[in-house]
This record gives C-alpha cells, structure tokens and sequence, in this order.
C-alpha cells in the first residue's frame, strides 16, 4: 500500500518567508509525527498528533513552529519568517496509534528546507 | 528523561568483516528499542525492534541487536558486512506514550 509521502520534496526559500510542508499519512495511522534532521543536531522531534486529542508541542523550537492535522489524516507543518538555522530536512512519521508504545512508525522521505 | 546515545559518529568496515554499532540508552521505565537505517536521499526504515519480548532481536538484511538491561545497551550486530549496508544508522527509544528519541547516527562505511 501507499506509505507516508511528503511534499514538496525540495524548498528553498529566502529568510523571512513563511513557508509550509505537508505530510500525508498512511491511511488508518491515527498519530503523526514532525521530526527535523539537521547537521550537527541530528533527528529532533518536534510535534505529534494522536486522533483528537491535543497535540504534544513540546519539540518545537520557536512560536514561528506551528502544525495543524485536518480531519485527522493531513498534517501541514508551517515556519513562518524562516530563518537560516530552519535549514533541514522536515521528516514525517505515521503510525497505528500512540499508546501501544512498539508500534512502528513508519517514515515519509521528507522535505529538504534551505534557507537562503 | 529519556536519551540514546551511540558510540562513535562513524564505523568502517571491510566487506564481510564484523558490523558493530553501540547504543546506550537511558530510560526511567522499561524501554522500547528501535535501530532505523537512512540509506543516502531516502527515509528511515526499520530494521528491528524491542518490545520487552525476547532479547536478542533479528531484523531485516542480516542484522541483529540484543537488549541488556544490566549494561542499557541495545548494540547493533551483522556477522558479514556488505557493501550495500553503507548507510547512517539510528538509534531510538520510546517510552509509553512518547514520541521517538534518536541518537545522533553512526555512519557505516564498507570497503572492498
């Protein structure tokens, strides 16, 4: 079956811009995951969504972060006045559900973010 | 709080010798282990999980880790490396309700 895709898969954009990532999820996953990978800081969590609860915020590093999950499925990862240390590549991860903690999460391929 | 952490940022290896990646974790409560492999411009796979089941795990491509408490290590093994294992490897951990915490990566390289 389909996986997790993300788009677009490659954006660059000038600092101070705002801009958005999507993440599709496996269909039936109820959580979903935002990580960043950048050099140096390697994998970092940023937020997760489990159904309809509140979001788990708590890896987001600035209020220019935010995420919103429509309908329980898409997920939209947004960075408003980029900055060049937001230089990454944004992964996005879904799974069955949160609180059976050995589920799988599976990986989308991400979107490489460059700051210019 | 919970941490991983793996020893050496990069691994070499000649083709078929011995694969060896450290991780030590940290965890308040029992874990859940994971290894994921990142081959170059792709996502993260899988390769094996722990679950509190058996110790030693097998997972896909020939690699296995095994789970001891008493050191809070989860070591990644493969017996005969081969060059299509190049990779970044990461090491995870995942608390009950929790997101993922990864380590920051070895690189394997495999010579011929």
């Amino acid at each position: 079956g389909a996986g997790v895709s993300q788009s677009p898969s490659n954006k660059v954009t000038e600092k101070g811009k705002d801009v958005e990532l999507r993440c599709d999820p496996i269909s039936g996953h109820t959580a979903l995951y935002w990580y960043r990978q950048s050099l140096g800081q390697g994998l970092e969590f940023l937020i997760y969504f489990q159904g309809n609860s509140a979001p788990d915020k708590s890896g987001l590093p600035s209020d220019r972060f935010s995420a919103e999950r429509t309908g329980g499925s898409v997920s939209t990862l947004t960075i408003q006045r980029t900055q060049q240390e937001d230089s990454a590549v944004y992964l996005c991860a879904s799974s069955f559900r949160l609180a059976g903690a050995s589920y799988e999460q599976y990986f989308g391929p991400g979107t490489r973010l460059t700051v210019t | 709080a919970q941490s991983v952490t793996q020893l050496g940022s990069h691994v070499s290896v000649s083709e078929g010798a011995l694969v060896l990646l450290r991780c030590n974790y940290s965890s308040s409560v029992p874990p859940y282990l994971f290894w994921y492999v990142q081959y170059p411009n792709q996502g993260l796979q899988l390769l094996l999980k722990y679950t509190s089941a058996a110790t030693l795990v097998k997972g896909i491509n020939g690699f296995e880790a095994e789970f001891k408490k008493s050191e809070t290590s989860f070591h990644l093994t493969k017996p005969s490396a081969h060059m299509s294992d190049a990779a970044e490897y990461f090491c995870a951990v995942r608390e009950a309700g929790t997101a993922l915490i990864f380590g920051k990566g070895t690189t394997l390289s495999v010579s011929s």
